[in-house]
């Protein structure tokens, strides 16, 4: 099975501040790589589709990169709204499919 | 707007069953393979079987092998997954999924991951 490693697992930031996630891979997975946000009591939402396309509907501040085994996402500026956790998934080694730990965001 | 709808879950002591069922609308249901995923209290995701657009091919992590069933009817338009022997790891949110993919692209049932979740039905299993 393919590991998906995500750092960090908490971070703080302020309004306005650009927020970078990390997601590394077992093995070399390309550019399957999906991202999501959840916020408590909901169901996760997809931003970002195949490493750097952005799901319909998600806002131009958010932005994927990277291909093979590192993954990077980015808030280019953190709004009040986007306070969740953030998961990176990998679906080029299936079943199954599997998450990274998530990275918990909140305000500073 | 596309939208998922899960019920059935409920507390039961270890070693019984639950049925969950999942409602879809907004798209056209048969044309997509669909996933159960959880989220154990304070954890992280975690995907737990799926099945193709029509029913031919079906997937489950090992965790669940054995116990669980995942189903679907096309006609009804729902989604089920069968739970027996259950655990007390098994407590927790279970969300239904849709994948991305659509078969109406190109034929075949391809993984392209999950484009639409649910809100989650509870499950907790208790002595």
């Amino acid at each position: 099975d393919t590991q998906m490693t995500q750092s960090p697992s908490s971070l703080s930031a302020s309004v306005g501040d650009r927020v970078t996630l990390t997601c590394q891979a077992s093995q070399d997975i390309s550019h399957y790589v999906n991202w999501y946000q959840q916020k408590p009591g909901k169901g996760p939402k997809l931003l970002i589709h195949g490493a750097s396309n952005l799901a319909a509907g998600v806002p131009s501040r958010f932005s994927g990169s990277g291909s093979g085994t590192d993954f990077t996402f980015t808030i280019s500026s953190l709004e009040p709204e986007d306070i969740a956790t953030y998961y990176c998934q990998q679906y080029a080694d299936f079943p199954p499919l599997t998450f990274g730990g998530g990275t918990k965001v909140d305000l500073k | 707007q596309v939208l998922l709808v899960e019920s059935g879950g409920g507390v039961v002591q270890p070693g019984r069953s639950l049925r969950l069922s999942c409602a879809p609308s907004g798209f056209t249901f048969k044309n997509h393979g669909m996933h159960w995923l959880r989220q154990a209290p304070g954890k992280g995701l975690e995907w737990v079987a799926h099945i193709s657009y029509d029913g031919t091919k079906e997937y489950l992590a090992d965790s669940v092998r054995g116990r669980f069933t995942i189903s679907r009817d096309n006609f009804q338009n729902t989604l089920f997954l069968q739970m027996d022997s259950l655990r007390l790891e098994d407590t927790a949110v279970y969300f239904c999924a849709k994948d991305r993919f659509s078969s109406s692209w190109w034929g075949g049932d391809y993984i392209y991951g999950m484009d639409v979740w649910g809100q989650g039905t509870t499950v907790i299993v208790s002595s």
